[in-house]
This record gives C-alpha cells, structure tokens and sequence, in this order.
C-alpha cells in the first residue's frame, strides 16, 4: 500500500469555481502534513502546511482528518494562475522523511 | 528566502559516464534529500542525509550513491550512467518537522 495517495485528476474547472483536493496517507504516526504547488517543467514549491485545527491563507484552505487519515485543499475563486499539479506530502514521525502522493492536476479554465 | 541551488539545469552524458549532480542550501538545514520525477511516477527518494557524513537509502538507490562532506553541499554520483536515469534530478533541503525547500531541478538525459 502506497503511504500516500491522491487522485490524479484532472480536475478541469471554470475561473471562480471552488475545487477540493483530498488526500489519505497510511501511517497514523505521521506528524506533519504540507501541500505542494508544482508547475509544468519546474519544481515543486511548499504552498502550505495543514495543521490539526485546519489553517487558511487566502483562497486556500487545508484541513488534516487524523481519524480518517485523510488532508484536504480547498480553493476558492479559482484563478487561471492557479492551474497546476498539487502534491500532497506526509513527513515522518521523525520529520526528515518525507512521502509525496503522486499530484492532481488542475486546469482553470477562462 | 531559502535557496536551494543545483549545479545545472541541463546535462546529457553518455551510457557508462561518471556523473555528478551537486547540490547547495544556504539555511543550515540538516536534512537534505535527492529525488528523482518521471511522468506518472511521481517524485522517487534515492537517498537522504540527515547530518554531515551521514546517509540513508530511500526507495530507489540502486545505481546512485552520494556524499555530503558539508552541510550545506549534498552531492549525487551515478558510477557509470545508463538510459534508465534520463530524469528530472531534484534536491531538497529541510529542517526536521518543516516542509522542504527545492532547488530548481536537473533534466539529465543519458544517451
């Protein structure tokens, strides 16, 4: 069983629609919790942390579901600019490893 | 800001080729990781290191090694490169319990 695993999409939506991405991981140790921003032919780049109690930056809003072992991001007002792969990232419980879910793709279309 | 910086963006080598892959970070961060991206594969550990002179095998490290003399320097070798390691090369950088930092990425291609 994979430690982390995401729906690879692609999730084709219009500019200003709302769109979640969920996320499970296996190991219930685990302690941290990122998502990730890559866009095509660079790299990835931490979009933001997801803490117990849910955390929001903006348009953007991560959850953690310890019980279900599940995170989310959801987007808000969805701009073409966001359009890209998100990559949902699980750390160790002794935090210097790491284990990426495979992306989700996202279009934002005008 | 963090940096994270590869020594190129680009590099094409030939099978059987002695390759090395550099990597620096300016934040004194402890723990740095190489990985390798193919398209539907996602991002791969090869290895990590979470100290100086110290390393750790992730899930693919077969036919790579690496060596960190300093801490902010994490080098990758492929002894004798072959087709099978044309890839997306990236080096990251962390501190324990914090989200980790990429450089910009090497396209390696083996010929």
């Amino acid at each position: 069983r994979k430690e982390v695993e995401q729906d690879p999409g692609p999730f084709n939506v219009p500019e200003g629609a709302t769109v979640a991405f969920n996320c499970t991981y296996s190991n219930s140790a685990s302690q941290s919790f990122f998502w990730y921003r890559q866009d095509c032919r660079k790299e990835p780049k931490l979009l933001m942390s997801v803490y117990s109690s849910g955390n929001e930056d903006g348009r953007f809003t991560a959850q953690l579901n310890r019980a279900s072992q599940y995170i989310s991001l959801l987007i808000r007002d969805s701009k073409l600019s966001d359009s890209a792969t998100y990559l949902c990232v699980v750390a160790s419980n002794t935090g210097n490893q790491f284990y990426f879910g495979t992306g989700t793709s996202l279009t934002v279309i005008p | 800001d963090v940096k994270v910086t590869q020594s190129s963006r680009y590099l094409v080598k030939r099978t059987g080729e002695k390759v090395f892959l550099e990597c620096v970070q300016d934040m004194d961060h402890e723990n740095m990781f190489w990985y390798r991206q193919d398209p539907g594969l996602g991002l791969r550990l090869i290895y990590f290191s979470y100290d100086v002179k110290m390393k750790e095998k992730g899930d693919i490290p077969e036919g790579y090694s690496v060596s960190r003399e300093k801490k902010e320097r994490f080098s990758l070798i492929l002894e004798s490169a072959s087709t099978n390691q044309t890839s997306m090369y990236l080096c990251a950088s962390s501190f324990s319990g914090i989200g980790q930092y990429f450089g910009p990425g090497t396209r390696l291609t083996v010929t």
